[in-house]
């Protein structure tokens, strides 16, 4: 299995660009999450899609960020305007849910760095 | 709310020496919990999980980790550090209410001197 892909692996683009991040979950798992890694504020989950459907956005930061599913092997994270402040790595994981939310491990994609000039 | 934390940025080790890297954990109930692994410029590697079975968990590359109730602890320990042990670590819980979720430690970077 390839793991999880994410593309591109840096991007950098000028403050109020529309900037899209990609993701290709592992073949057969039913959840997606996708991360945000910055030093003053750490690793923080974003949102997290069970079964292509979008179950917790808690994490998204503001309405300028949006992601959707279209389908089990595809996942976008759009920002738009982007600003400074958004630079960041965004990390793209999945993983295999049960009906009965058990635990199990989620795999991490390498990343995209995200520079906002 | 949940919240763990990570005590010491930073850990510097002799090669061969053992590893302790400490976990605290902020919960009435007994979580989830995860140690994670993290290489320069790659996504993050899981070395190991507590999910209410044994208390003493062990992982990859000999990492083991103790889960103790009346310390809300959770260290990570390994008996003799390699340099490829060198990379970023994190402490992670899951609330047994929505498992999916993973709030994690501040990371701790372990330093291996030969």
């Amino acid at each position: 299995d390839a793991g999880v892909i994410q593309s591109p692996r840096h991007e950098v683009t000028e403050m109020g660009q529309e900037v899209t991040l990609r993701c290709k979950p592992i073949s057969g798992h039913n959840s997606l999450f996708w991360y945000r890694q910055t030093m003053m504020r750490g690793l923080e989950l974003l949102i997290y899609f069970n079964n292509n459907v979008p179950i917790d956005d808690s994490g998204m930061p503001e309405d300028r960020f949006s992601a959707k599913m279209p389908n089990a092997s595809f996942s976008t994270l759009k920002i738009q305007p982007s600003e400074p402040r958004d630079s960041a790595v965004y990390f793209c994981a999945s993983s295999l849910v049960g009906e009965t939310g058990g635990v199990d491990e989620q795999y991490f994609g390498p990343g995209t760095r995200l520079t906002v000039t | 709310a949940q919240s763990v934390t990570q005590l010491g940025s930073h850990v510097s080790v002799s090669e061969g020496a053992l590893v302790l890297l400490r976990c605290n954990y902020s919960s009435s109930v007994p979580p989830y919990l995860f140690w994670y692994v993290q290489y320069p410029n790659q996504g993050l590697q899981l070395l190991l999980k507590y999910t209410s079975a044994a208390t003493l968990v062990k992982g990859i590359n000999d990492f083991e980790a103790e889960f103790k109730k009346s310390e809300t602890s959770f260290h990570l320990t390994k008996p003799s550090a390699h340099m490829s042990d060198a990379a970023e670590y994190f402490c992670a819980v899951s609330p047994m209410d929505s498992s999916y979720k993973l709030i994690f430690g501040s990371g701790t970077r372990l330093l291996v001197r030969p």
